[in-house]
């Protein structure tokens, strides 16, 4: 299994202003991707972060919100932008490498947009 | 859209006692994975299970795959503390595509 970490572990924010999460794996992996998981609510997808190109987006989730960097196979960022209450929640890094039918999650960021 | 239902959403019992949990779809998974998520925690895999009627074991923790491939359950056997958490249950379709997760069942064991 991959090491996952994410930089903030948590933070407060205040309304319009934008935060970028980093995603940082101890080795190459194919897939990455961002989830959200919403007070009382499972875990939905926001996007795939494809290496070198734009990421794939989740049917509700546009890149001018939630635009997101992958420059190599170790390393993304998601940054939330023009934040307001409702995006409040646990953002979620995950992985995966090709043929493994697994993903793998790190620690979560915990947001809260006042 | 795929759905997994997962039931109970709450439970909380008295340590020693056995539970199931249960994770239901109309579609046919060619895998099932189970997380146990702690507060603060992203989620952890238990077990990934792939073939209709698989049982796996993980110490007191037994794992089954439904002959179709639609429905899983969790069963542990005189629960500890230690197992508190949110258990998710996820499915894949074949191939490279999405997860779908199940909305969890948030468990609490009492000393």
């Amino acid at each position: 299994s991959a090491v996952i970490s994410q930089k903030p572990s948590r933070d407060i924010c205040q309304r319009g202003t934008s935060l970028t999460i980093q995603c940082q794996v101890d080795s190459q992996v194919t897939m990455m991707f961002w989830y959200r998981q919403q007070p009382g609510q499972s875990l939905t997808l926001i996007a795939t972060a494809n290496q070198g190109s734009e990421a794939t987006y989740e049917s509700g989730f546009v890149i001018d919100k939630f635009p997101i960097s992958r420059p190599n196979l170790t390393f993304s960022t998601l940054t939330v932008s023009n934040m307001s209450p409702e995006d409040s929640s646990i953002y979620l890094c995950s992985v995966e490498s090709r043929g493994t039918d697994t993903q793998y999650f790190g620690p979560g960021t915990r947001l809260t947009v006042l | 859209t795929q759905l997994l239902e997962q039931s109970p959403q709450f439970l909380s019992i008295q340590e020693g006692e056995n539970l199931t949990v249960y994770c239901n779809s109309s579609s046919v998974f060619s895998s099932l994975q189970w997380y146990r998520q702690e507060p603060g925690e992203g989620p952890v895999l238990l077990v990934t299970v792939v073939t209709g009627g698989e049982v796996k074991k993980l110490k007191r923790l037994t794992f089954q795959f439904g002959d179709a491939r639609k429905d899983s359950s969790l069963h542990i056997t005189a629960a500890q503390p230690g197992d508190t958490g949110l258990y998710l249950c996820a499915g894949r379709t074949g191939g490279y595509q999405k997860v779908t997760f199940g909305i969890g069942t948030k468990l609490q064991v009492i000393p």
